[in-house]
This record gives structure tokens, C-alpha cells and sequence, in this order.
């Protein structure tokens, strides 16, 4: 079985550039979530899907960032414009989630984002 | 909120020896705690998790950890180092009420040398 997929694995633009970035995740996978992974540090919740709901978009910067996800299986994370501090490893993860029920996560490698 | 705390950011043991890495770990509700690896541009990899039930949790590649109410605290232990577990390695903390997202630690760099 498929992992969950990301793309690109790496991207390099310039500040004030547009960039987006795909995850295909698990198949049959209900819930998605996009972290943030900045240099020597834990990951941090962007955004978490429910199908194609997004239940929890709290700590996602609403002014440059946005999200989607058509049909609730892909997901696309977009930045624009792109900042010199958005420079970072974007990771997305999946699971079946159930009431009350904890299925495990699974990550994808991630997209290395280095904003020049 | 749920918060974790890795202590040492860097930890380095020799090969065959125990590996010790700590968290410590802030929640309201009762916690689900977590593991995970994370190889050089990989993803992470789920080592051990505790939800309910048995305090000691054993995850993959010989690890374990154990569950401590009274002092807060998920340490991840393993009997002897392979060279192999070299790695960064995540605590964190989630649950249902978060929809199982989860908050992590700052990581521990774990060197093992021959």
C-alpha cells in the first residue's frame, strides 16, 4: 500500500513568490493534516481536515496561507506571497479517524521549502 | 492544552548501551502519548504510543517506554544502542480532543558512536 505522497520534495523560490504544495493521501484516509516543521524543531499543526472540511484551521496565517481540499482526499497547500521565514519542511499526514477511536497517523516525507 | 518538554536537545551514547531520551508532558485530560523517529529526510515514523490500558507501551526496533501519571513523564528507552538509531526523535502529545492532532516536542538528536 501507498504512503502518503507529497509534492514537490524540494522547492526553492524567491520572497514574495507564490508556491504550492500537493499531498495524495492514504487511500480511504478521512482525515489529512498539514504541519510545519521550521529547522530543530517539532512539527506544528497547520491545519486538519475531516473529509473535506477543514475542522481546525487555527493556526494556519490566513493572510498568505490558504488550503483545500477538493473531494476530501487531496490536499494542496498554498503561500502567497512567500517569505524569507516560510523557509521550512512542510510534512502532511493521514488517518481514519473514528469517534473515539485512535488510528495512527501516517507522515509523508514532506517538501522542503527554502525561500530565498 | 496539551504541551510536551524533550529534555537535551543532543544526546549522545556509545553503540550498545542504553538510550534514555526524556518528556515530560502538560495535559488537562487524561494524555495519549507518542513516539516517533525521524530519519534525514524522512518523514516520521510512529515507535510506540500510549492511549489507555497498560502503562508500559513496547513500540518498534526495541523500544520502549513507559507511562508515569505521578511524575507526568513518558521516557523512551531502549537496552543497547545499534548504530542504526541514530536519529531525531519526537515526543508528543495529543487526543481526541485535539481530532488526534498532535503537539510536539522540540526533538532529541540521538549520536551513537561505535
Amino acid at each position: 500500500e501507498a504512503g502518503v505522497v507529497q509534492s514537490p520534495r524540494y522547492k526553492i523560490i524567491e520572497k514574495k513568490q507564490p508556491v504550492a504544495f500537493w499531498c495524495n493521501p492514504i487511500s480511504g484516509h478521512n482525515t489529512l493534516y498539514w504541519y510545519l516543521q521550521n529547522l530543530g524543531q517539532g512539527p506544528e499543526l497547520l491545519i486538519r481536515y475531516e473529509n473535506e472540511e477543514a475542522v481546525d484551521d487555527s493556526q494556519l496565517p490566513k493572510d498568505r496561507f490558504s488550503a483545500e481540499r477538493l473531494k476530501g482526499v487531496d490536499s494542496t497547500l498554498k503561500i502567497q506571497p512567500a517569505e524569507l521565514g516560510d523557509s521550512a519542511v512542510y510534512l502532511c499526514a493521514s488517518s481514519l479517524a473514528g469517534q473515539g477511536a485512535y488510528n495512527e497517523q501516517f507522515f509523508g516525507p514532506g517538501t522542503r521549502l527554502t525561500v530565498l | 492544552a496539551q504541551s510536551v518538554t524533550q529534555l537535551g536537545s543532543h544526546v549522545s551514547v556509545s553503540e550498545g548501551a542504553l538510550v534514555l531520551l526524556r518528556c515530560n508532558y502538560s495535559s488537562s485530560v487524561p494524555p495519549y502519548l507518542f513516539w516517533y523517529v525521524q530519519y534525514p529526510n524522512q518523514g516520521l515514523q510512529l515507535l510506540l504510543k500510549y492511549t489507555t490500558g497498560a502503562t508500559l507501551v513496547k513500540g518498534i526496533n526495541g523500544f520502549e517506554a513507559e507511562f508515569k501519571k505521578s511524575e507526568t513523564s513518558f521516557h523512551l528507552t531502549k537496552p543497547s544502542a545499534h548504530m542504526s538509531d541514530a536519529a531525531e526523535y519526537f515526543c508528543a502529545v495529543g487526543g481526541p480532543n485535539s481530532g488526534y492532532a498532535l503537539n510536539f516536542g522540540k526533538g532529541t538528536s540521538l549520536l551513537v558512536t561505535p
